[in-house]
């Protein structure tokens, strides 16, 4: 069975910095895109960035938002992802899904994790 | 960036009903689109994929069509488990985008 476990995340001020994890079973991370993808409370949802996968050398791409203070990186001897997030800001308040892509004749995100929360504030 | 524009932001309907839902893109994205459920605290839940495709055990009473600018999520007939908010995300153009929402919720 497809899991995906998010941790670590928490409070933090602004500023600060917060490395969040996910842990995959019942797949290989490595041989799939995956993303993170944020909620702030009551809004909609927000891409946040993505590690490709080994075929495409583990390359990054990220949003606007969060370019140059978010960073995505795997460990693929836990087969886990990381999101380090540095200079946090009250905006980056959300709950953070990590999230696997798939792709038949088109490209999806077809498991989520439960979602982890981070609140950013003094 | 590719916005995508869903409508109506805000729906309600009576169990039984067809509802359709639409997203609009501010550029072609061909048939790269991808809608979601939902529900209050929990993760979102992939329904079709490249615009059309069903994604395996979602009921057949959800369907998606279109391609280029115009999408649709049509609920053929509408299930108390169906309240929730639909989201449409594309995956032609990075930065990937998703549409504002549509909460449904029973009249």
């Amino acid at each position: 069975e497809v899991q995906l476990e998010e941790s670590r995340g928490g409070l933090v001020q602004p500023g600060g910095s917060l490395r969040l994890n996910c842990v995959a079973s019942g797949f290989t991370s490595s041989d799939h895109h995956m993303d993170w993808v944020r909620q702030a409370p009551g809004k909609g949802l927000e891409w946040v960035g993505r590690i490709r996968n080994k075929a495409h050398s583990d390359t990054t791409q990220y949003a606007a938002s969060v370019k140059g203070r978010f960073t995505i990186s795997r460990d693929d001897s836990k087969n886990s992802l990381s999101l380090q997030m540095n200079s946090l800001k009250i905006e980056d308040t959300a709950v953070y899904y990590c999230v696997r892509v798939s792709y038949i004749s088109g490209w999806f995100s077809d498991y989520w994790g439960q979602g982890i929360q981070v609140t950013v504030s003094s | 960036d590719i916005q995508l524009t869903q409508s109506p932001s805000f729906l309600s309907a009576s169990v039984g009903d067809r509802v359709t839902i639409t997203c609009r893109a501010s550029e072609g994205i061909s048939s790269y689109l991808a809608w979601y459920q939902q529900k209050p605290g929990k993760a979102p839940k992939l329904l079709i994929y490249a615009a059309s495709t069903l994604q395996s055990g979602v009921p057949s009473r959800f369907s998606g069509s279109g391609s280029g600018t115009e999408f649709t999520l049509t609920i053929s007939s509408l299930q108390p488990e169906d309240f929730a908010t639909y989201y449409c995300q594309q995956f032609n153009n990075y930065p990937l985008t998703f549409g504002g929402g549509t909460k449904v919720e029973i009249k």
